[in-house]
């Protein structure tokens, strides 16, 4: 079964830049668009990022995706971050007709 | 703009079947464009994609709920429905209703509500 695996938290500074991975389990992540969604407590996930490296209407430009084939792997990186960035952020892709999230990274800013 | 709304018994005893019903607004269950699916999430854990239906019935799920998993229409009242049957603890969770296009982009989501499973 196809899996997406990112690392469990990150912590950076506000101000600072983050870089959160999502690495598939096999095959080539590329093959399928990813998606990142943001939750914050007690909300439901917001889009942030789709089709790899898309930014919906209303999402700053400090947020970008990418794809990297060589490591099988989706990036979210948030440029000048804030206290409000704080949150869950869980990578989506799609595979063999399954849709398979993350296990989710938790962001914290201090 | 399209609107999502969850509703259904907030406490389930265990063995019996979950039923929760999600409410489209702003547009229609029937478009061609879109997929209408069932996510959920345990307290204090990440999200599990439970399954997608087409307007025109067509259904996908996951592996691993499929044995336990109907989700169904009904463009009469621009409703789609999730059934989850023999449930255990192990299904307590919030249960959203979202979106999406053949890319599989969950956009928007229902506010989400809380099922407990428990006696």
């Amino acid at each position: 079964n196809f899996m997406l695996t990112q690392p469990h938290s990150v912590s950076e500074s506000p101000g600072k830049t983050v870089t959160i991975s999502c690495t598939g389990s096999s095959g080539s992540i590329a093959s399928n668009y990813v998606q990142w969604y943001q939750q914050r407590p007690g909300s439901a996930p917001t889009t942030v990022i789709y089709e790899d490296n898309q930014r919906p209407s209303g999402v700053p430009d400090r947020f970008s995706g990418s794809i990297d084939s060589s490591s099988n792997s989706a990036s979210l990186t948030i440029s000048g971050l804030k206290t409000e960035d704080e949150a869950d952020y869980y990578c989506q892709s799609y595979d063999s007709s399954t849709v398979v999230f993350g296990g989710g990274t938790k962001l914290t800013v201090l | 703009q399209l609107q999502l709304q969850e509703s259904g018994p907030g406490l389930v005893k265990p063995s019996e079947t979950l039923s929760l019903t999600c409410t489209v607004s702003g547009g229609s269950i029937s478009s061609s464009s879109y997929y209408w699916g069932w996510i959920r999430q345990p307290p204090g854990k990440g999200l599990e994609w439970i399954g997608s239906i087409y307007y025109s019935g067509s259904t996908y799920y996951n592996p691993s709920l499929k044995s336990r998993v109907t989700i169904s229409v009904d463009t009469s009242k621009n409703q789609f429905s999730l059934k989850l049957s023999s449930v255990t603890a192990a299904d307590t969770a919030v249960y959203y209703c979202a979106v999406h296009g053949d890319q599989n982009w969950f956009d928007p989501w229902g506010q989400g509500t809380l099922v407990t499973v428990s006696s």
